[in-house]
C-alpha cells in the first residue's frame, strides 16, 4: 500500500542553519509529491509540490527533489529565519487520494 | 478569494452526545475531503465527496460516522454516540476537480475544528 515516512522531530535550529527534514515513500505507482506547512493556529499549507520523478519544487527558499530511485523527497532550506517554525508534512498522492506522515515539527532560534 | 472555513473552531462535548461539524469549501470546488488529525499525527483520510456524492467513504472508522453534501458545495459531518477516542482535530480540504480529472489536484485546507470528547 502507499504510505509517508518523514524524520522524527522536534528539530531545533539556529537562524540562518541550513534544514533538511527527510521523507520516503512507498507507493504502488507514480504518486505526485507534496510538502505541506503547518504555522502555529493555522490550518495546513501547501509548500510545494513534484508531480514526476526527478521535477523539483520550490517556494519560499525551500526546495524538494523527486527522486524515484531512492523512493524520497526530502525538504531542504540553505538559511531558515525564525518564522519558519511550524510544523513540516510531507504527503504524496496517487488518483487524488493522499497519506500524509506523521509530520516534523521545526523552531528556529534567533 | 476566501479559502475553506470551518465551524465550530473549537466543540466539546461529553461521552455519548452527537456532534455536526461543518466545512465550507472554496467556491467552485467539485472535491471536498475530511480528514482526522491526532496529536502528533499526520491528517488520516475520512470521506471524499465529488459533487455531492461521497465517492469514497473507506476512511470512516465505523458507523458512529456519517458525512453529507446535499447541494455539493457545503458539507457537514456527524459523529453520533461520540466517544472519547473520537477526540481529534478535524479537518476539511477542498480541490479543483479531485479524483476524477485524470491530474494532480492540491488540496486546500481549512483551519480545523477541534473536537474534545470529556
Amino acid at each position: 500500500g502507499n504510505s509517508v515516512t518523514q524524520m522524527e522531530g522536534p528539530v531545533t535550529l539556529s537562524e540562518e542553519a541550513f534544514l533538511t527534514i527527510n521523507c520516503t515513500y512507498t507507493a504502488t505507482g507514480y504518486p505526485s509529491l507534496f510538502w505541506y506547512v503547518q504555522y502555529p493556529g493555522e490550518g495546513l499549507q501547501l509548500l510545494l509540490k513534484a508531480t514526476k520523478a526527478d521535477d523539483k519544487g520550490s517556494n519560499k527558499g525551500f526546495e524538494a527533489t523527486y527522486r524515484k530511485e531512492t523512493t524520497s523527497f526530502h525538504l531542504e532550506k540553505g538559511s531558515v529565519q525564525v518564522s519558519d517554525s511550524a510544523v513540516y508534512f510531507c504527503a504524496l498522492s496517487e488518483d487524488n487520494q493522499f497519506y500524509f506522515g506523521t509530520g516534523t515539527s521545526l523552531t528556529v532560534i534567533p | 478569494g476566501a479559502g475553506v472555513s470551518q465551524t465550530p473552531s473549537n466543540k466539546v462535548t461529553e461521552k455519548g452526545k452527537y456532534v455536526e461539524l461543518r466545512c465550507d469549501p472554496i467556491s467552485g470546488h467539485t472535491a471536498l475531503y475530511w480528514y482526522r488529525q491526532s496529536l502528533g499525527q499526520g491528517p488520516e483520510f475520512l470521506i471524499y465527496f465529488q459533487g455531492t456524492g461521497a465517492a469514497d467513504d473507506s476512511g470512516l472508522p465505523n458507523d458512529r460516522f456519517f458525512a453529507v453534501r446535499p447541494e455539493g458545495s457545503v458539507s457537514t459531518l456527524k459523529i453520533q454516540r461520540t466517544e472519547r477516542g473520537d477526540s481529534a482535530v478535524y479537518l476539511c480540504a477542498s480541490s479543483p476537480a479531485g479524483r476524477a480529472s485524470g491530474r494532480t489536484d492540491t488540496q486546500y485546507f481549512g483551519p480545523g475544528t477541534r473536537l474534545t470528547v470529556l
